[in-house]
């Protein structure tokens, strides 16, 4: 079965870079959430969008943005990156609002340095 | 706002024997709950999911769960152990109960199989 797809995989920045991480959901899933998971740590929820609008926010810095395009495709922005900002970030799509089943992707690990 | 907290950053137990690892939630409105495996450089995995109806809840891989809301707990077990289930498992609520809603993780147990 498809699953969420992340690009890249690895990632290595310079302090006060800028960044774009890449998530494509699984075929036919309309809600995509954003996740940042330090080393050693719990995954910290940053944002969600249903259906290409925002939904949910949690604790994402204002450095970072994110959207969701028509193909349901969405793009995590971070700039002027911080060497604290080195972590995991996850992907996760689920079909409809309320479904409650979000399926991750591997991830992408971005180094800062 | 939901949270949740696990009970023991590791357990370890034998191969074969049962697995309990123990969640709490605190939340203001009824409660989903999850359980997520995540395998060392992985994504997370779900196991199973409580929204409503049935409190006791089977997932994947033998595991299932029980939501005791006297207890505010959702505990996860499964009956025997095996090699493959070590492993990082985190319980998570949803945020607020709606919509597509972020999932606030516990700090996650390391469960450890001896063999």
């Amino acid at each position: 079965a498809a699953g969420v797809i992340q690009s890249p995989r690895h990632l290595i920045k310079e302090k006060r870079e800028t960044a774009t991480l890449k998530c494509y959901p699984i075929p036919r899933h309309d809600t995509v959430y954003w996740y940042q998971q330090g080393p050693g740590q719990d995954p910290q929820f940053l944002i969600s969008f249903y259906e290409k609008m925002q939904s949910d926010k949690g604790s994402i810095p204002d450095r970072f943005s994110a959207q969701q395009f028509s193909d349901y495709h969405s793009e995590l922005n971070m700039s002027s990156l911080e060497l604290g900002d080195s972590a995991l970030y996850f992907c996760a799509s689920s079909l409809g609002e309320g479904t409650y089943e979000q399926y991750f992707g591997p991830g992408t690990r971005l180094t800062v340095t | 706002a939901q949270s949740v907290t696990q009970l023991g950053s590791h357990v370890s137990v034998s191969e074969g024997a049962l697995v309990l690892l123990r969640c709490n939630y605190s939340s203001s409105v009824p409660p989903y709950l999850f359980w997520y495996v995540q395998y060392p450089n992985q994504g997370l995995q779900l196991l199973l999911k409580y929204t409503t109806g049935a409190t006791l809840v089977k997932g994947i891989n033998g595991f299932e769960a029980e939501f005791k809301k006297s207890e505010t707990s959702f505990h996860l077990t499964k009956p025997s152990a095996h090699m493959s289930d070590a492993a990082e498992y985190f319980c998570a609520v949803s945020r607020t109960g709606g919509g597509a809603d972020g999932l606030t993780f516990g700090k996650g147990t390391h469960l450890i199989i001896q063999p």
